[in-house]
């Protein structure tokens, strides 16, 4: 069955700290997507990134940056120098399932609470 | 241009009115869809349309009635709501419904059922 596990509930650091946040996923598919979305307090959630199963390579945006390892079925968020501004819940989300028509649905995670604190 | 569009963004209701949620895009995305998100819990998915045909409906129930009018809006009407409906409802929209497909979220209407 597809599950996607994020074990920390609520995480508070110190302006600066870098974080890392957890992502595990189950599935028995071999094509999916894996997603990161960022919900601030105002409630948009707002897509960060995408990543194919295909492709291991890890991934840099600005202080963001994505470990995927298919060996261990994760998918980790790092904020490098955290900043009050990254203070959300963040959530990850599994895609699963062919392109032949497929009326798929995300699978999300519980979401983490990131404190950033000044 | 990512943007999905709602209003309101906030409404409060009693039980006997009828209200709806809208939302729009400009992105020439073919598929909508409508979430609800209850505090500290990830969306639940209601309903999605896909070329402007209801695709996938959660067993969601009849008091709320989806209406896609054409590729770019998306209405959810609203009738005899509980106090326990009250929640975010969240719009999104994607290019297709293809497993590779990004969801962009709306930022949402905060409704409030007395």
């Amino acid at each position: 069955a597809q599950k996607v596990t994020q074990a920390q509930t609520e995480i508070s650091v110190v302006e600066k700290e870098d974080v890392t946040l957890d992502c595990v996923y189950e599935t028995r598919d071999t094509t999916y997507y894996l997603f990161w979305y960022k919900q601030p307090p105002s409630g948009e959630l707002v897509f960060l990134i995408r990543r194919n199963s295909f492709d291991e390579q890890n991934e840099i945006s600005g202080r963001y940056s994505w470990n995927f390892q298919k060996s261990t079925s994760s998918f980790n968020f790092t904020i490098t120098a955290s900043q009050v501004v990254d203070s959300a819940v963040y959530f990850c989300a599994l895609s699963e399932g062919t392109n032949a028509g497929n009326n798929r649905k995300l699978i999300w995670g519980l979401g983490t609470s990131l404190a950033v604190n000044p | 241009d990512t943007e999905v569009t709602q209003t309101p963004k906030h409404l409060v209701m009693g039980m006997t009115n009828k209200k709806s949620l809208k939302c729009e895009q400009h992105m020439g995305h073919r598929a909508m869809y409508w979430y609800k998100q209850k505090a500290k819990k990830p969306p639940e998915l209601m309903f999605v349309y896909s070329y402007e045909k209801l695709s996938i409906n959660e067993s969601v129930p009849s008091r709320f009635s989806p209406e896609c009018p054409n590729s770019s809006l998306l209405n959810l009407h609203l009738h005899a709501l509980q106090p326990e409906d009250s929640a975010l409802y969240l719009c999104a929209s994607s290019q297709g419904v293809r497993t590779s497909d990004t969801q962009y979220f709306g930022p949402g209407t905060r409704l409030t059922v007395l």
